[in-house]
């Protein structure tokens, strides 16, 4: 199975701040990288995929880069409803991994 | 608009099966695949496999082999997952998800399915 490694696991920012956080793949996954909000007791909500395309809806604020084993989720500038985990996931063979998670917290 | 609606909250004895519905609605059924992702209290997000929706084909996470199985009902645009010989460490989240795309993803996703495996 491909790893994904998520940096930091968690995190305190203040409204404003930009956030970023990396995801890591065990072997080259080309673009083949997709990026989801959870908020508690929600289900997931995708965000980015195809490592750089922002799904319909999401604000520009999020962006996503990268390719091949080293990824990146940001935040231009950290808003109350973005408290929350996120969780990249990979999609570049049939059996799908997700990263363990990083819970954005309220400084 | 394109929903997914699971069927409710069990509640099962160890060494028992659970099956969990996902309706869909919104798009054509057949196009897509339907992916089950659980969730264990606290934990983060488990891939556990997929179905296609045109073709009934499936792929397993590793790990579920043997104790899962997916299904459709395309008369109704209903996905099925049922998992057997439940475990404690089985508690969790069920949530069924929309697949689509050139770069898979998951853009749709039903509410989430609680399977409490207890004695």
């Amino acid at each position: 199975d491909i790893q994904m490694t998520q940096s930091p696991s968690s995190l305190s920012a203040s409204v404003g701040d930009r956030v970023t956080i990396t995801c890591r793949a065990s072997q080259s996954i080309g673009s083949y990288l997709n990026w989801y909000q959870q908020k508690p007791g929600k289900a997931p909500n995708l965000l980015i995929f195809a490592a750089s395309t922002l799904q319909s809806g999401v604000p520009s604020r999020f962006s996503g880069s990268g390719s091949g084993t080293d990824f990146t989720l940001t935040i231009t500038s950290l808003q109350p409803v973005d408290f929350a985990t996120y969780y990249c996931q990979q999609s570049y063979n049939s059996k799908w991994t997700f990263g363990q998670g990083t819970k954005v917290e309220i400084k | 608009q394109v929903q997914l609606v699971q069927s409710g909250a069990e509640v099962k004895n160890p060494g028992a099966s659970v099956k969990v519905s996902c309706k869909a609605s919104g798009y054509t059924f057949s196009s897509y695949s339907i992916t089950w992702v659980r969730q264990a209290p606290g934990q983060g997000l488990e891939w556990m496999g997929w179905i296609s929706g045109y073709t009934g084909d499936t792929n397993f996470a590793q790990k579920l082999q043997g104790r899962v199985t997916m299904t459709t009902d395309t008369s109704t645009g209903t996905a099925y997952m049922e998992l057997r010989s439940l475990r404690s460490d089985d508690t969790a989240m069920y949530f069924c998800a929309r697949e689509g795309g050139a770069h898979p993803y998951a853009d749709y996703w039903g509410q989430g399915t609680l399977v409490t495996v207890s004695s």
